[in-house]
């Protein structure tokens, strides 16, 4: 079964304070692991998706890495924007392809 | 193009009450997906639809059903609801299952329900 685990459960930074968002997995081989951000009152918007370790991917602040058994989200300089809840999601090799999501990571950015 | 819309946004039901959540997408996509969301549980999957007039269950299908009668609609049913169900349903569509190279799943604003 797979399984995705996301710490800390929830990060308070303050403005400018870099930091990482973990994400860890255990999967019968990888296809993709995406990262969604989800603002409070809406539904999940997509980041990235990465395919194999090693691979990394920028959008801003953010830089998503990926190695055999996790991700991490780095945010550098976050900005009270950046607030949002993380969500990650790792889709299998075999199986429907449906993404198996995890509990998410509630970041807040103080001014 | 308005992307993927739920409706209604807010419900209160009743235990024993019946209700059918309706999602819409413009973006032609094939697959369809309906999550809820509970505190502390992260998505998980209800039902999903490969195709107009295919569905298949998710990992917590008991309670719902699903109709895919057209390809930018999927909607899910509570016959009978209960307090268990009470919870943040959320539609999603993609153009494959694969989700490969700028292919996603493009989630809707979500429909919060409470079962008395």
């Amino acid at each position: 079964e797979d399984q995705v685990t996301q710490s800390p459960e929830a990060l308070r930074l303050q403005e400018g304070e870099s930091s990482s968002l973990n994400c860890s997995y255990t999967v019968s081989g990888l296809r993709g692991l995406f990262w969604y951000r989800q603002d409070p009152g809406k539904g999940p918007e997509f980041l990235f998706t990465l395919y194999s370790a090693g691979e990394e991917k920028e959008k801003e602040r953010l830089k998503a890495t990926l190695t055999k058994k996790e991700s991490f989200l780095h945010i550098t300089a976050p900005k009270p924007e950046d607030s949002a809840t993380y969500l990650c999601a790792v889709q299998a090799v075999r199986g429907s392809y449906i993404p198996t999501f995890g509990r998410g990571t509630s970041l807040i950015v103080h001014p | 193009n308005a992307g993927v819309t739920q409706t209604p946004k807010f419900r209160v039901l009743k235990t024993g009450q019946s209700m059918t959540l309706l999602c819409a997408q413009d973006m032609n996509h094939e697959y369809m997906y309906w999550y809820r969301q509970d505190p502390g549980m992260g998505l998980r999957l209800i039902h999903y639809s490969v195709g107009e007039g295919t569905t298949a269950k998710g990992e917590v299908p008991d309670g719902y059903n699903v109709s895919r009668l057209k390809k930018q609609n999927f909607l899910l049913g509570l016959e009978s609801a209960a307090p268990s169900q009470t919870s943040v349903y959320f539609c999603a569509s993609s153009y494959s299952l694969a989700l490969a190279g700028e292919d996603t799943q493009y989630f809707g604003p979500g429909t919060r329900l409470t079962v008395l």
